[in-house]
């Protein structure tokens, strides 16, 4: 069974750094990109982030860009999102999901984790 | 504001149809990019529901279908039900930000 689960979230500062991580198993991890998408409370789903199955290829998207790093440990099998300088408005629940190619849906996702900025 | 468009709510009685819309740009969808769609039920993750514009994963069943034409695409449920009640969102690629994008989103309510 495929399983993505997050962890590492909770309450920082503003203008502090967390780092969230996401074990996968049941599937080959080292085979799919892997991509971080939030949702702030009572918002829409927001693409984060996006790194290639060998690590290759990164993408942020503009709100995060400079202040957040994707990076992944094929051997342990886990994503990790190193969040800085982080925003109120950097509040919501991350989830980590794959995809089987760079272009291709998000077939499973994680059940997210919780980040909370403030003061 | 979200790159795709979509509706922010719609609603249907049990046994009823109703589409969900999703308007993209020549840089997404209508460049040729897939689009793709996801359930959320309240307080969970989202859910694939349709791949590739119009393709169920397995275990999905077959009264929900997508749709693609031109820049836009549409989520089609056929014979409403009450476990239905979900927010929905579309996915594509966007060649000019160079990654992903997704659709504000629509709470399907069945009345």
């Amino acid at each position: 069974e495929v399983q993505l689960v997050e962890s590492g979230g909770g309450l920082v500062q503003p203008g502090g750094s967390l780092r969230l991580s996401c074990a996968g198993s049941g599937f080959i991890f080292s085979s799919f990109t892997m991509h971080w998408v939030r949702q702030a409370p009572g918002k829409g789903l927001e693409y984060v982030s996006a790194l290639s199955a060998n690590g290759g290829e990164t993408y942020y998207a503009n709100s995060v860009r400079g202040r957040f790093v994707v990076s992944r440990d094929n051997s342990n099998n886990t994503l990790y999102l190193q969040m800085g300088s982080l925003r109120a408005e950097d509040m919501a629940v991350y989830y980590c999901a794959r995809s089987p190619s760079w272009h291709s849906r998000f077939d499973y996702w994680g059940r997210g984790a919780l980040v909370t900025v403030s003061s | 504001q979200p790159v795709l468009t979509q509706p922010p709510s719609v609603s249907g009685a049990p046994g009823q149809r109703v589409t969900i819309s999703c308007t993209g740009s020549n840089s997404n969808i209508g460049a040729g990019y897939d689009v793709h769609w996801y359930q959320q039920l309240p307080e969970t993750a989202p859910k694939l529901l349709i791949y590739d514009n119009s393709n169920r994963p397995s275990g999905v069943p077959d009264r929900f279908s997508g749709s693609k034409s031109g820049a836009s695409a549409s989520l089609a449920f056929s014979g409403l039900q009450a476990e239905d009640e979900a927010d929905y969102y579309c996915q594509s690629y966007d060649s000019s930000l160079g990654g992903w994008v997704f659709g504000g989103g629509t709470k399907l309510t069945v009345l």
